[in-house]
Protein backbone atom coordinates (compact mmCIF):
# COMPACT_ATOMS: atom_id res chain seq x y z
CA UNK A 1 0.00 0.00 0.00
CA UNK A 2 1.60 3.25 -1.16
CA UNK A 3 1.69 5.72 1.61
CA UNK A 4 1.36 9.86 0.73
CA UNK A 5 2.13 12.18 3.27
CA UNK A 6 1.65 15.94 3.16
CA UNK A 7 2.71 18.13 5.90
CA UNK A 8 1.91 20.42 7.57
CA UNK A 9 -1.43 19.00 7.82
CA UNK A 10 -2.66 22.64 8.07
CA UNK A 11 -1.48 26.04 7.87
CA UNK A 12 -2.91 29.29 8.85
CA UNK A 13 -1.26 32.56 6.89
CA UNK A 14 -1.38 36.70 6.36
CA UNK A 15 -1.83 38.06 3.51
CA UNK A 16 0.60 38.59 1.36
CA UNK A 17 3.10 36.00 3.24
CA UNK A 18 4.68 33.38 0.76
CA UNK A 19 4.28 29.57 2.14
CA UNK A 20 5.45 26.09 1.14
CA UNK A 21 4.05 22.41 1.45
CA UNK A 22 5.62 19.53 1.21
CA UNK A 23 4.50 16.07 -0.56
CA UNK A 24 6.76 12.94 0.57
CA UNK A 25 5.96 9.74 -1.59
CA UNK A 26 7.38 6.06 -2.53
CA UNK A 27 9.93 6.71 -5.04
CA UNK A 28 9.60 3.15 -6.27
CA UNK A 29 8.26 2.81 -9.68
CA UNK A 30 6.76 6.12 -10.08
CA UNK A 31 5.13 7.63 -13.33
CA UNK A 32 3.60 11.27 -12.31
CA UNK A 33 2.97 13.52 -9.53
CA UNK A 34 -0.42 15.40 -9.50
CA UNK A 35 -1.34 18.20 -7.26
CA UNK A 36 -4.56 19.64 -6.91
CA UNK A 37 -6.99 22.16 -5.11
CA UNK A 38 -9.69 21.87 -3.20
CA UNK A 39 -12.14 24.67 -2.31
CA UNK A 40 -14.75 24.32 0.15
CA UNK A 41 -18.11 23.34 -1.99
CA UNK A 42 -16.04 22.88 -5.22
CA UNK A 43 -14.63 19.96 -7.32
CA UNK A 44 -10.77 19.43 -6.83
CA UNK A 45 -9.36 21.41 -9.39
CA UNK A 46 -5.49 20.45 -10.98
CA UNK A 47 -2.79 22.79 -10.65
CA UNK A 48 0.12 20.57 -11.69
CA UNK A 49 1.35 17.50 -13.27
CA UNK A 50 5.03 16.50 -12.84
CA UNK A 51 6.89 13.28 -14.35
CA UNK A 52 10.25 14.01 -14.56
CA UNK A 53 12.86 14.21 -11.69
CA UNK A 54 14.13 17.82 -11.50
CA UNK A 55 11.01 19.45 -13.20
CA UNK A 56 9.56 23.01 -12.08
CA UNK A 57 6.01 24.40 -12.55
CA UNK A 58 4.45 27.56 -12.13
CA UNK A 59 0.93 28.94 -12.48
CA UNK A 60 0.71 32.73 -11.25
CA UNK A 61 1.68 32.70 -8.21
CA UNK A 62 1.98 28.91 -7.17
CA UNK A 63 4.79 26.98 -7.99
CA UNK A 64 6.26 23.81 -7.40
CA UNK A 65 9.08 21.37 -7.47
CA UNK A 66 9.96 17.56 -8.26
CA UNK A 67 12.37 15.14 -6.42
CA UNK A 68 11.70 11.56 -7.96
CA UNK A 69 15.15 10.36 -6.26
CA UNK A 70 14.07 11.03 -2.93
CA UNK A 71 10.30 11.09 -3.65
CA UNK A 72 9.04 14.24 -2.52
CA UNK A 73 7.51 17.62 -4.11
CA UNK A 74 7.30 20.83 -3.00
CA UNK A 75 4.39 23.70 -3.55
CA UNK A 76 5.10 26.63 -3.02
CA UNK A 77 2.86 30.12 -2.64
CA UNK A 78 4.10 33.55 -3.22
CA UNK A 79 2.37 36.53 -1.69
CA UNK A 80 -0.76 34.47 -0.30
CA UNK A 81 -4.31 35.46 -1.29
CA UNK A 82 -7.35 34.85 0.70
CA UNK A 83 -8.32 33.58 -2.39
CA UNK A 84 -5.52 30.91 -2.05
CA UNK A 85 -7.13 29.53 0.94
CA UNK A 86 -8.05 25.95 0.35
CA UNK A 87 -6.92 21.94 0.35
CA UNK A 88 -3.96 21.27 -1.46
CA UNK A 89 -4.00 17.86 -2.60
CA UNK A 90 -0.77 16.20 -3.27
CA UNK A 91 -1.25 12.61 -5.72
CA UNK A 92 1.35 10.38 -6.72
CA UNK A 93 0.44 7.56 -9.73
CA UNK A 94 2.66 4.78 -10.55
CA UNK A 95 3.84 2.11 -13.28
CA UNK A 96 2.05 3.80 -16.16
CA UNK A 97 -0.60 6.26 -17.12
CA UNK A 98 -4.01 6.12 -16.45
CA UNK A 99 -3.46 4.23 -13.04
CA UNK A 100 -5.16 5.32 -9.48
CA UNK A 101 -4.12 8.28 -8.07
CA UNK A 102 -3.04 7.87 -4.70
CA UNK A 103 -3.72 11.30 -2.14
CA UNK A 104 -2.53 12.16 0.46
CA UNK A 105 -4.75 13.95 3.30
CA UNK A 106 -3.60 17.02 2.09
CA UNK A 107 -2.69 20.40 3.74
CA UNK A 108 -5.50 23.12 4.61
CA UNK A 109 -4.47 26.60 4.09
CA UNK A 110 -6.14 29.47 5.73
CA UNK A 111 -5.36 33.49 4.54
CA UNK A 112 -6.42 35.88 6.25
CA UNK A 113 -6.94 39.67 4.66
CA UNK B 1 -18.03 22.84 -22.14
CA UNK B 2 -19.98 20.87 -19.29
CA UNK B 3 -17.51 19.69 -17.12
CA UNK B 4 -17.90 16.71 -14.98
CA UNK B 5 -21.23 16.09 -13.11
CA UNK B 6 -22.56 14.25 -10.65
CA UNK B 7 -26.21 13.11 -9.31
CA UNK B 8 -27.61 13.47 -6.52
CA UNK B 9 -25.83 16.56 -4.62
CA UNK B 10 -26.68 14.31 -1.43
CA UNK B 11 -28.12 11.24 -0.17
CA UNK B 12 -29.59 9.89 2.97
CA UNK B 13 -30.01 6.20 3.17
CA UNK B 14 -30.41 3.46 6.39
CA UNK B 15 -27.90 0.49 6.94
CA UNK B 16 -28.69 -2.16 4.82
CA UNK B 17 -29.99 -0.42 1.96
CA UNK B 18 -28.51 -0.23 -2.06
CA UNK B 19 -27.32 3.04 -3.50
CA UNK B 20 -26.70 4.49 -7.23
CA UNK B 21 -24.48 7.37 -8.12
CA UNK B 22 -24.23 8.79 -11.63
CA UNK B 23 -21.24 10.61 -13.20
CA UNK B 24 -20.87 12.17 -16.77
CA UNK B 25 -17.71 12.52 -17.77
CA UNK B 26 -15.83 15.94 -19.24
CA UNK B 27 -16.55 16.16 -22.95
CA UNK B 28 -13.92 14.06 -24.95
CA UNK B 29 -13.22 11.80 -21.86
CA UNK B 30 -13.27 8.06 -22.01
CA UNK B 31 -12.05 6.95 -18.86
CA UNK B 32 -14.26 7.55 -15.31
CA UNK B 33 -12.42 6.88 -11.80
CA UNK B 34 -14.64 6.87 -8.68
CA UNK B 35 -13.34 7.73 -4.94
CA UNK B 36 -14.44 7.90 -1.71
CA UNK B 37 -13.34 10.61 0.46
CA UNK B 38 -14.00 10.11 4.59
CA UNK B 39 -13.91 12.50 6.95
CA UNK B 40 -10.36 14.00 7.29
CA UNK B 41 -8.89 11.73 4.63
CA UNK B 42 -7.91 12.19 1.38
CA UNK B 43 -9.95 10.36 -1.78
CA UNK B 44 -8.77 6.94 -2.22
CA UNK B 45 -9.58 5.24 -4.88
CA UNK B 46 -12.30 2.84 -5.80
CA UNK B 47 -12.17 1.94 -9.17
CA UNK B 48 -11.59 3.33 -12.63
CA UNK B 49 -13.41 2.22 -16.04
CA UNK B 50 -12.53 2.33 -19.38
CA UNK B 51 -14.30 1.25 -22.36
CA UNK B 52 -16.94 -0.42 -20.39
CA UNK B 53 -15.10 -2.43 -18.22
CA UNK B 54 -13.07 -1.97 -14.74
CA UNK B 55 -9.76 -1.29 -15.60
CA UNK B 56 -8.45 -1.26 -12.06
CA UNK B 57 -10.26 -1.47 -8.38
CA UNK B 58 -9.16 -0.19 -5.14
CA UNK B 59 -8.69 -2.05 -1.90
CA UNK B 60 -12.73 -2.00 -1.49
CA UNK B 61 -15.21 -4.67 -0.90
CA UNK B 62 -17.85 -6.30 -3.80
CA UNK B 63 -20.32 -4.25 -2.23
CA UNK B 64 -18.81 -1.66 -4.50
CA UNK B 65 -19.91 -2.29 -7.74
CA UNK B 66 -19.60 0.18 -10.91
CA UNK B 67 -20.57 -0.03 -14.74
CA UNK B 68 -19.73 1.95 -17.60
CA UNK B 69 -22.24 3.27 -20.68
CA UNK B 70 -21.21 3.47 -23.60
CA UNK B 71 -21.78 7.34 -23.84
CA UNK B 72 -18.71 6.88 -21.10
CA UNK B 73 -21.00 8.06 -18.22
CA UNK B 74 -20.61 5.59 -15.16
CA UNK B 75 -22.34 4.56 -12.44
CA UNK B 76 -21.46 3.81 -8.55
CA UNK B 77 -23.72 0.83 -6.96
CA UNK B 78 -23.03 -0.13 -3.14
CA UNK B 79 -25.47 -2.65 -1.62
CA UNK B 80 -25.59 -3.57 2.01
CA UNK B 81 -24.85 0.20 3.17
CA UNK B 82 -22.54 0.35 6.74
CA UNK B 83 -22.45 3.37 8.70
CA UNK B 84 -18.85 3.77 7.72
CA UNK B 85 -20.27 3.68 3.90
CA UNK B 86 -20.82 7.60 5.11
CA UNK B 87 -18.46 9.89 3.07
CA UNK B 88 -18.17 12.10 -0.27
CA UNK B 89 -18.16 10.30 -3.35
CA UNK B 90 -15.94 11.60 -6.26
CA UNK B 91 -16.00 10.61 -9.81
CA UNK B 92 -12.94 11.91 -12.00
CA UNK B 93 -12.78 11.34 -15.82
CA UNK B 94 -9.49 11.45 -17.75
CA UNK B 95 -8.44 10.56 -21.47
CA UNK B 96 -6.26 7.72 -21.27
CA UNK B 97 -4.72 8.21 -24.39
CA UNK B 98 -3.56 11.82 -23.42
CA UNK B 99 -0.80 10.83 -21.43
CA UNK B 100 -0.06 11.34 -17.91
CA UNK B 101 -3.54 11.84 -17.84
CA UNK B 102 -5.23 14.87 -15.81
CA UNK B 103 -8.49 13.62 -13.87
CA UNK B 104 -10.90 16.22 -13.97
CA UNK B 105 -12.92 15.80 -10.40
CA UNK B 106 -17.23 16.70 -9.75
CA UNK B 107 -18.32 17.99 -6.95
CA UNK B 108 -19.16 14.65 -5.76
CA UNK B 109 -21.86 13.02 -3.87
CA UNK B 110 -22.43 13.10 -0.06
CA UNK B 111 -24.18 10.14 1.02
CA UNK B 112 -24.75 9.87 4.59
CA UNK B 113 -26.12 6.28 5.98
CA UNK B 114 -28.16 6.43 8.84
Amino acid sequence: ILNVEQSPQSLHVQEGDSTNFTCSFPSSNFYALHWYRWETAKSPEALFVMTLNGDEKKKGRISATLNTKEGYSYLYIKGSQPEDSATYLCAPSHNQAGTALIFGKGTTLSVSS
Amino acid sequence: DAGVTQSPTHLIKTRGQQVTLRCSPKSGHDTVSWYQQALGQGPQFIFQYYEEEERQRGNFPDRFSGHQFPNYSSELNVNALLLGDSALYLCASSDILAGFDTQYFGPGTRLTVL
